[in-house]
């Protein structure tokens, strides 16, 4: 049973371009969320998602990331217009099911963005 | 808001000694606690968990035990190896956050042979 797969694992950007991270979860998981390691720094929630559907993005910033998690194919995350405080770790972690109070995330190993 | 706070690192310590980190957290309700492991380059993992006081999760010789009174989750092993060398996450998670995880900053281990 493969792990949540992201790719890609390193992405180098120069300030203004568009940055696309890719996350596959676990199979059979409908639930995804994103996290930012900064540098030195713990992760951040940023978004959660369910197919189809932006549960909570409190922890995203208001302007210039956006995510999905379409029916089919992977859940991504777009940075428009990257600045050089977009660097860090974007990890997705993918989880079974949402009702019950052990909520186990399984982490994908990472996209590593660093901008120009 | 909700918190997590951790010792700072970095923790450096022989092979076979104690090892204690530190974890507190804020929060209002229930949550469940985690312990998350980072090898260099990698993604997290899970070490373990406790859903509700006085649980205790244990997993490869770590061990933690929820203290609501204190509202601690600290973590122990006996005797660290040097393949233990990562940094060690502590988390909370609550069902209105829709479980998404609250980390704390991390700890960095080194084992020294």
């Amino acid at each position: 049973n493969a792990g949540v797969m992201q790719n890609p694992r390193h992405l180098v950007r120069r300030r203004g371009q568009e940055a696309r991270l890719r996350c596959s979860p676990m199979k059979g998981h409908s639930h995804v969320y994103w996290y930012r390691q900064l540098p030195e720094e713990g992760l951040k929630f940023m978004v959660y998602l369910q197919k189809e559907n932006i549960i909570d993005e409190s922890g995203m910033p208001k302007e210039r990331f956006s995510a999905e998690f379409p029916k089919e194919g992977p859940s991504i995350l777009r940075i428009q217009q990257v600045v050089r405080g977009d660097s860090a770790a974007y990890f997705c972690a993918s989880s079974l099911q949402r009702e019950s109070s052990y909520n186990e995330q399984f982490f994908g190993p990472g996209t590593r963005l660093t901008v120009l | 808001g909700d918190s997590v706070t951790q010792m700072e690192g970095p923790v450096t310590l022989s092979e076979e000694a104690f090892l204690t980190i530190n974890c507190t957290y804020t929060a209002t309700g229930y949550p469940s606690l985690f312990w998350y492991v980072q090898y260099p380059g990698e993604g997290l993992q899970l070490l373990l968990k406790a859903t509700k006081a006085d649980d205790k999760g244990s997993n490869k010789g770590f061990e933690a035990t929820y203290r609501k009174e204190t509202t601690s989750f600290h973590l122990e092993k006996g005797s660290v190896q040097v393949s233990d060398s990562a940094v060690y996450f502590c988390a909370l998670s609550k069902r209105d956050s829709g479980y998404a995880l609250n980390f704390g900053k991390g700890t960095s281990l080194l084992v020294t042979p």
